[in-house]
């Protein structure tokens, strides 16, 4: 009964590459999130989805993008990863009414 | 500009040491302020939603308070099992979906 599931939990990766990471919720929620979580354990917002609008921070890199095929999914593209980009990324989803946010259990990325 | 910031960094307290965690806040206008649980390795769990200056909201040994400028998340006779890192949030009114996050306060609580 996984509200909120990301896969994969861990991925390790050379610099350069392109990596995708799949968030999916079963909640009925409208509205989802991308975070990134240093090793300060910091959690930033990377983007916010709802419905068809589409909230970005400005200071996540182009190289980054939200992909939501439908209400219950939003992947998370990577591309020319970086050394910098080493985390742990959390998806998130939420009723727009109630901004109650609920987490998935994480993807720690690693670059080589 | 919305800013969090979580005080203090980090607590270490006794079995049954009572203790408060604060949260201070700049917001144009609050729409929410939320209190969430992070166990190492997982994703943050929600606790609290405090939507008002003077509201409490209590859970289990967890009270959560709310000012105009802060709020405070206040423990009773901790347990080992409350040792986490408490995160505070605050949605904006004004129709933006980002919220914004404090940087946590980590507590451990020892037998």
């Amino acid at each position: 009964d996984t509200a909120v599931s990301q896969t994969p939990k861990y991925l390790v990766t050379q610099m350069g590459n392109d990596k995708s990471i799949k968030c999916e919720q079963n909640l009925g929620h409208d509205t989802m999130y991308w975070y990134k979580q240093d090793s300060k354990k910091f959690l930033k917002i990377m983007f916010s989805y709802n419905n068809k609008e589409l909230i970005i921070n400005e200071t996540v890199p182009n190289r980054f993008s939200p992909k939501s095929p439908d209400k219950a999914h939003l992947n998370l593209h990577i591309n020319s990863l970086e050394l910098g980009d080493s985390a742990v990324y959390f998806c998130a989803s939420s009723l727009v009414t109630t901004d109650t946010q609920y987490f998935g259990p994480g993807t720690r990325l690693t670059v080589l | 500009e919305d800013q969090v910031t979580q005080s203090p960094e980090a607590l270490r307290l006794q079995e049954g040491e009572s203790s408060s965690l604060n949260c201070s806040y700049t917001v144009s206008g609050l729409r929410g302020l939320f209190w969430y649980r992070q166990d190492p390795g997982k994703g943050p769990e929600f606790l609290f939603t405090l939507y008002s200056a003077g509201e409490e909201k209590e859970k289990e040994r967890l009270k959560a308070t709310l000012t105009k400028k802060e709020s405070f998340l206040h423990i009773t006779a901790p347990k080992p099992e409350d040792s986490a890192t408490y995160l505070c949030a605050v949605h904006a009114s004004g129709g933006s979906y980002i919220p914004t996050f404090g940087r946590g306060t980590s507590l451990i609580v020892h037998p």
